[in-house]
């Protein structure tokens, strides 16, 4: 089954760090490009960052920018996103998601079950 | 940065069309990809490049681009389509590639 897990979200206080994971089974991760998209409690999805198969390459949200990196581990199949510099504004449920290939390149045909994160003191 | 405009709310009694819009500057020019959220759960990918359905995704489900406007259309609405529906692209040429609509709720009377 395919299958992508999260887990490292919590309460964590403002200007403080926090590492998501993503764990992903059931297809050759480092065939694919990851992502993480975050949704705030009652509001929309937002993009946050991608990184290329071989994450040679990344991109980021100018909300996150240079508090966030994004990498990737793929002889053991699981995704990161390093959060430093919180803050409230960063309050929001983590996915994980899959790029399509091919005819589903740019779409998110896999997500994750998602991790919470909150930014309180 | 890309902006995607959705409608806040469409309603539909069951068995009847629902459309829900997407609007974004000569959007037909992008592929345009659509997810199903239901509360609690993560999204699901239900229509892919404007209008392909990835598999186990019902025919009911359809979609359309051209111009200024991506049209999302369930026909034959069921209660459980009851859902959040978002658009979104990757906008390859901006500093912030991914964007997502600003969703639609859409409730079945």
């Amino acid at each position: 089954e395919v299958q992508l897990v999260e887990s490292g979200g919590g309460l964590v206080q403002p200007g403080g760090s926090l590492r998501l994971s993503c764990a992903a089974s059931g297809f050759t991760f480092s065939s694919y490009w990851m992502h993480w998209v975050r949704q705030a409690p009652g509001k929309g999805l937002v993009w946050v960052s991608r990184i290329n198969s071989d994450g040679s390459s990344t991109s980021y949200a100018d909300s996150v920018k240079g508090r966030f990196t994004i990498s990737r581990d793929n002889a053991k199949n699981t995704l990161y996103l390093q959060m430093n510099s919180l803050r409230a504004e960063d309050t929001a449920v983590y996915y994980c998601a899959r790029e399509g290939s091919g005819s589903t390149r740019g779409a998110f045909d896999i997500w994750g079950q998602g991790t919470m994160v909150t930014v309180s003191s | 940065s890309y902006v995607l405009t959705q409608p806040p709310s469409v309603s539909v009694a069951p068995g009847q069309t629902a459309r829900i819009t997407c609007g974004g500057n000569n959007i037909g020019s992008k592929s345009v990809h659509w997810y199903q959220q239901k509360p609690g759960q993560a999204p699901v990918l239900v229509v892919y490049d404007d209008s392909d359905r990835p598999s186990g995704i019902p025919e009911r489900f359809s979609g359309s681009n051209s111009g200024n406007t991506a049209t999302l259309t369930i026909s034959r609405v069921e209660a459980g389509d009851e859902a959040d529906y978002y658009c979104q692209v990757w906008d390859s040429s901006s500093d912030h590639p991914g964007v997502f609509g600003t969703g639609t709720k859409v409730t079945v009377l």
